[in-house]
């Protein structure tokens, strides 16, 4: 089945800084990406997605790009503000398993 | 609108109790899924409904009992439950035919 790899696992930034998350997915059929930030005691909450006929997509301080050869996608937040502080997931979903498998989480700190 | 609903937000019950979770979307979603989150861990899914018929279980214990009544509602019938089972139990919705997958809030279970 598919396998998702993240890193780095915690990652703490100044305001102001930017961040980027790394992940790694193994199965090739896989295409469609998305990114959830999950603030402490919510539900993940649905930020940016790319699918594979895509190779970058970037809404306001997001983006995410996605390497289909390597098999890596990445998220980019720049300018990070205090509220950017969360739990990132990156998920895969397609190919044999139909179903969004997720990486193992970023905690992300902006520290001021 | 891609507001899921749980109910409710916390619920604490003891191994003979039986108790059911709520969840509801009026997005026209027609899949419906739950999941099973553990502190510092991502989602696993439990189980996936599509057009109100159980299409993936996860092998999970027949102690966790899903039930989807219409297209806007999904439960989660619990009953003897253990101490491990204490998690946030999260539900989610999917347009077929879109990849996009909606969260709800969770509802916080401890097993007493």
């Amino acid at each position: 089945g598919e396998n998702v790899e993240q890193h780095p696992s915690t990652l703490s930034v100044q305001e102001g800084d930017s961040a980027v998350i790394k992940c790694t997915y193994s199965d090739s059929a896989s295409n469609y990406f998305p990114w959830y930030k999950q603030e402490l005691g919510k539900g993940p909450q649905l930020i940016i997605d790319i699918r594979s006929n895509v190779g970058e997509k970037k809404d306001q301080r997001i983006a995410v790009t996605l390497n289909k050869t390597a098999k890596h996608f990445s998220l980019h937040i720049t300018e990070t503000q205090p509220e950017d502080s969360a739990v990132y997931f990156c998920a895969a979903y397609g190919g044999t398993a139909s179903k969004l498998t997720f990486g193992t989480g970023t905690r992300l700190q902006v520290t001021l | 609108d891609t507001e899921v609903t749980q109910t409710p937000k916390h619920l604490v019950m003891g191994m003979t109790n039986k108790k059911s979770l709520k969840c509801e979307q009026h997005m026209g979603h027609r899949a419906m899924y739950w999941y099973k989150q553990k502190a510092k861990k991502p989602p696993e899914l439990m189980f996936v409904y599509s057009y109100e018929k159980l299409s993936i279980n996860e092998s999970v214990p027949s102690r966790f009992s899903p039930e989807c009544p219409n297209s806007s509602l999904l439960n989660l019938h619990l009953h003897a439950l253990q101490p491990e089972d204490s998690a946030l139990y999260l539900c989610a919705s999917r347009m077929t035919g879109m990849d996009e997958q909606y969260f709800g809030p969770g509802t916080r279970l401890t097993v007493t």
